[in-house]
């Protein structure tokens, strides 16, 4: 079975730092998707970043990168210039490969409580 | 384009009540899942559906069940509440490419007393 594993419970980092929350995983499946979700209080899931296994450059979206290693089996997020707004759960997860064309299953980490000082 | 809506977002029942949860998907979006959150298990897929048709299945017991309607729209029934339901319910949408992502609702929170 697949499996994600977030392993900081919780950071706490001060605003307009950069911060990296660490995310492995583990799959045979050469073809996979992973995502990072931000959780705030109110509790909707929010995308944050998509990276596709196959894809050749690290996504980027805005402030959020994901520093990809492939053979390390790692996919971390690296917020820039954090701020106050970023407080919230962290959730990385991957789409479960092998279930055949488009279909969905997002199997998650337990998730990384990140909060910004001021 | 208006994002997932969850209805209701809060809901209180007693053990042994059933539950009825809906979800409208971002229009376009044929593919409906459907998740738990509680603190000691996190998130967990319940199950997905595609074309009003059950796609994928997560490991919970036969009184979570669901359906999907041909506007996509989808309901999840909970019968028989235990007070291990008490949790916060998540439904996201897709469209069907192996690359597309799925986007969530605000969640429905059900509290079983």
């Amino acid at each position: 079975a697949q499996k994600i594993t977030q392993t900081q419970p919780g950071m706490f980092v001060q605003e307009k730092e950069a911060v990296t929350l660490d995310c492995t995983y583990d799959t045979s499946d050469p073809s996979y998707g992973l995502f990072w979700y931000k959780q705030p209080s109110s509790g909707e899931m929010i995308f944050l970043i998509y990276q596709g296994s196959y894809d050749q450059q690290n996504a980027t979206e805005g402030r959020y990168s994901l520093n990809f290693q492939k053979a390390r089996k790692s996919a971390n997020l690296v917020i820039s210039a954090s701020q106050l707004g970023d407080s919230a759960m962290y959730f990385c997860a991957m789409r479960e490969p092998g279930l055949g064309q488009g279909a969905q299953k997002l199997v998650f980490g337990q998730g990384t409580r990140l909060t910004i000082n001021p | 384009k208006a994002g997932v809506t969850q209805t209701p977002r809060y809901l209180i029942k007693t053990r042994g009540q059933q539950v009825t949860l809906s979800c409208s998907p971002i229009s376009g979006h044929r593919s409906v899942s459907w998740y738990q959150q509680t603190p000691g298990q996190g998130l967990q897929f319940l199950f997905e559906y595609f074309s009003e048709t059950q796609r994928n299945k997560g490991n919970f017991p036969g009184r979570f069940s669901g359906r999907q309607f041909s506007n996509s729209r989808s309901e999840m029934n909970v019968s028989t509440l235990e007070l291990g339901d008490s949790a916060l319910y998540l439904c996201a949408s897709s469209l069907d490419g192996p690359t597309d992502t799925q986007y969530f609702g605000p969640g429905t929170r059900l509290t079983v007393l």
